[in-house]
């Protein structure tokens, strides 16, 4: 199994809901990965977990806040979002310091 | 930090001819250059990559240049088939995937 699986595929949400989003994957990888996508640009980085712990956040605001429960599950929780957050996020994951393999992702709208 | 630059934003190929993408990096520390190609409404999917003690890497009718000295390198696919259409990334990091810096891409469109 070499797949990154996002839910969910497609959301909407207005500037004052509470959302997740998930992603899981079961190759045994110790590293997961929040990217941001905007249309016609390539992936930003925004968070790093790597054994669990939070490695690196790239200046990410607080709106946005991830959760790594255990090694194969990664959440982004939002919260009071604006509409320029509107975006693709993809979930990655890789053995540390090793290849990265990307799920399809979340296409968000915020209203 | 790490810049990449990418060339040309946009591809546009014969069926069967070959294609050419090139990428250059800043930090002369990055030493893992990884391709992604990426489809309408997917992820990127890594399709090949190589490390600074390489030169070159093939895999069918996909090969890439890596050339460290001038801190540039090429992705280039041999005889385009029309699902080779996608965007293609080059990408820089300076340890083996951690923090991976992208290339704006290229939009490659093989026409049959």
């Amino acid at each position: 199994d070499t797949e990154v699986t996002q839910t969910p595929k497609h959301l909407v949400m207005g500037m004052t809901n509470k959302k997740s989003l998930k992603c899981e994957q079961h190759m045994g990888h110790r590293a997961m990965y929040w990217y941001k996508q905007k249309a016609k640009k390539p992936p930003e980085l925004m968070f790093v977990y790597s054994y669990e712990k939070l490695s690196i956040n790239e200046s990410v605001p607080s709106r946005f806040s991830p959760e790594c429960p255990n090694s194969s599950l990664l959440n982004l929780h939002l919260h009071a979002l604006q509409p320029e957050d509107s975006a693709l996020y993809l979930c990655a994951s890789s053995q540390v310091l090793e290849k990265l393999f990307f799920g399809s992702g979340t296409q968000l709208s915020v209203l | 930090g790490e810049n990449v630059e990418q060339h040309p934003s946009t591809l546009s190929v014969q069926e069967g001819d070959s294609a050419v993408i090139k990428c250059t990096y800043s930090d002369s520390a990055s030493n893992y250059f990884p391709w992604y190609k990426q489809e309408l409404g997917k992820g990127p999917q890594l399709i090949i990559d190589i490390r600074s003690n390489v030169g070159e890497k093939k895999d069918q009718r996909i090969a890439v240049t890596l050339n460290k000295t001038a801190k540039h390198f090429s992705l280039h696919i041999t005889e385009t088939q029309p699902e080779d259409s996608a965007v293609y990334f080059c990408a820089a990091s300076p340890l083996y995937g951690n923090k991976l810096v992208f290339g704006a891409g290229t939009i490659l469109r093989v026409k049959s």
